[in-house]
């Protein structure tokens, strides 16, 4: 499709688990974002790529969350060890350059037990 | 400012009405300006931006106007319907390798 595709759209697993998220940007996008969206709340900067590198991963929450992209194209978010707290909406976006329009996905929806 | 933590403020508004909804921004270098409408269970969609040459800018039905002297950004939707109802951000960056810093939101709720 045209859009930022995540996957999977809603993922349910139990405490201690990891979990792999996976965003396909925009073809041609250079710049990709991962958020956290918490129930009735703003965005979470997570982290962001210009190309495959990651200039700013200061807002990863703690050691178990990391990331990485491949070809300048797909991005996987990974949670390891997963706790309940790490339940939200976890959105990915991309752009052509950083400092331009970010259009976002609709998300993965992860729930832990 | 980041959107982390916060529950969201509500503006409710008559079905018809004019909506203002506003932002205020930190960093008096930024020089780009976007607002996003994110509706239930979707990711944010692009609404409309502003560069820092312009004060005013409009869309279809929206408008947003730019203070830059308080550091404050609005967006105006006319005849406001249902299909409004959602959250809004704003979001900010100054030239340069740096991304947007969104908001942190404002739920419009509309009543018919």
């Amino acid at each position: 499709g045209a859009g930022v595709s995540q996957s999977p759209s809603n993922k349910v697993t139990e405490k201690g688990k990891d979990v792999e998220l996976r965003c396909d940007p925009i073809s041609g996008h250079t710049a990709l974002y991962w958020y956290r969206q918490r129930l009735g709340q703003g965005l979470e900067f997570l982290i962001y790529f210009q190309g495959n590198s990651a200039p700013d991963k200061s807002g990863l929450p703690s050691d178990r969350f990391s990331a990485e992209r491949t070809g300048e194209s797909v991005s996987t978010l990974t949670i390891q060890r997963t706790q309940q707290e790490d339940s939200a909406v976890y959105l990915c976006a991309s752009s052509f350059g950083v400092n331009q329009p970010q259009h976002f996905g609709d998300g993965t929806r992860l729930s832990i037990l | 400012g980041e959107s982390v933590g916060l529950h969201l403020p509500t503006l409710s508004v008559q079905e018809g009405d004019n909506s203002i909804i506003n932002c205020a921004y930190s960093n008096s270098a930024s020089d780009y300006f976007i607002w996003y409408k994110q509706e239930s269970g979707k990711g944010p969609q692009f609404i409309i931006d502003i560069r820092s040459n312009m004060d005013k800018r409009q869309g279809q039905r929206v408008t947003v106007l730019l203070n830059k002297t308080v550091k404050h950004l609005s967006l105006q939707i006319a005849a406001t319907q249902p299909g409004d109802s959602a959250v809004y951000f704003c979001a900010d960056s100054y030239s340069g390798n740096t991304p947007l810093v969104f908001g942190k939101g404002t739920r419009l709720s509309v009543i018919a």
